[in-house]
């Protein structure tokens, strides 16, 4: 069955380090991943798409790769804060639009001061 | 913020019970997908509503069920409540059913006891 596995203990960095997050998946191929933001008790925020023929995605501070090879997606924060504190998922989701997305664990980043 | 709400925010509820949850997706969204998060991992696909139609659906049984109304809001129904069921419900809008990128809301806290 499809699998998707994030880093199961958190994360803890300083202020002003980079953060990466692993994402690796098997049995499955997506047709494009994303990467959300999670505070205690909110909602995600989606932060971030990558799509199967593509290798790196950047925004602002944050950059996405995804190696469709190895089956792997890594999520780096750079310059981070302590405001950048939350748990982080990453979710594949197949062609066809069906809406259904499929996440993992999550992995609490802490970004110390 | 994402403009998608959700209502009760927080609901008690014995088990075998019946549960109802509501959500108003953001404006001009007429797709809109529900999971479930049980604590401390990722959300899980329930089914998505494009339409007014259930036009996908996750490992959930039958006694999971929806509904989407003219003005493209949204309910999830629960039936014979098991104490497994208590988790974060979350709901998602996207502009459209070829639209990607989800905006969820702030979930509701359904404890069954």
């Amino acid at each position: 069955s499809q699998k998707i596995e994030q880093n199961s203990e958190a994360l803890n960095i300083q202020e002003g380090k980079t953060a990466t997050l692993t994402c690796n998946y098997t049995n499955y191929s997506p047709a494009y991943l994303q990467w959300y933001r999670q505070d205690p008790g909110r909602g995600p925020v989606f932060l971030l798409l990558i799509r199967e023929n593509e290798k790196e995605k950047r925004k602002e501070r944050l950059k996405v790769t995804f190696d469709t090879t190895l089956k792997q997606s890594l999520f780096h924060i750079t310059a981070s804060q302590p405001a950048d504190s939350a748990t982080y998922l990453c979710a594949l989701a197949g062609s066809g639009n069906t809406g259904k997305l499929i996440f993992g664990q999550g992995t609490t980043l802490q970004v110390k001061p | 913020e994402t403009g998608v709400t959700q209502s009760p925010t927080h609901l008690i509820k014995t088990r075998g019970q019946q549960v109802t949850l509501r959500c108003s997706s953001q404006s001009g969204h007429n797709t809109v997908s529900w999971y479930q998060q049980a604590l401390g991992q990722g959300p899980q696909f329930i089914f998505q509503y494009y339409r007014e139609e259930e036009n996908g659906r996750g490992n959930f049984p039958p006694r999971f069920s929806g509904l989407q109304f003219p003005n493209y809001s949204s309910e999830l129904n629960v039936n014979a409540l098991e104490l497994d069921d208590s988790a974060l419900y979350l709901c998602a809008s996207r502009l459209d059913y070829s639209q990607e990128t989800q905006y969820f809301g702030p979930g509701t806290r359904l404890l069954v006891l």
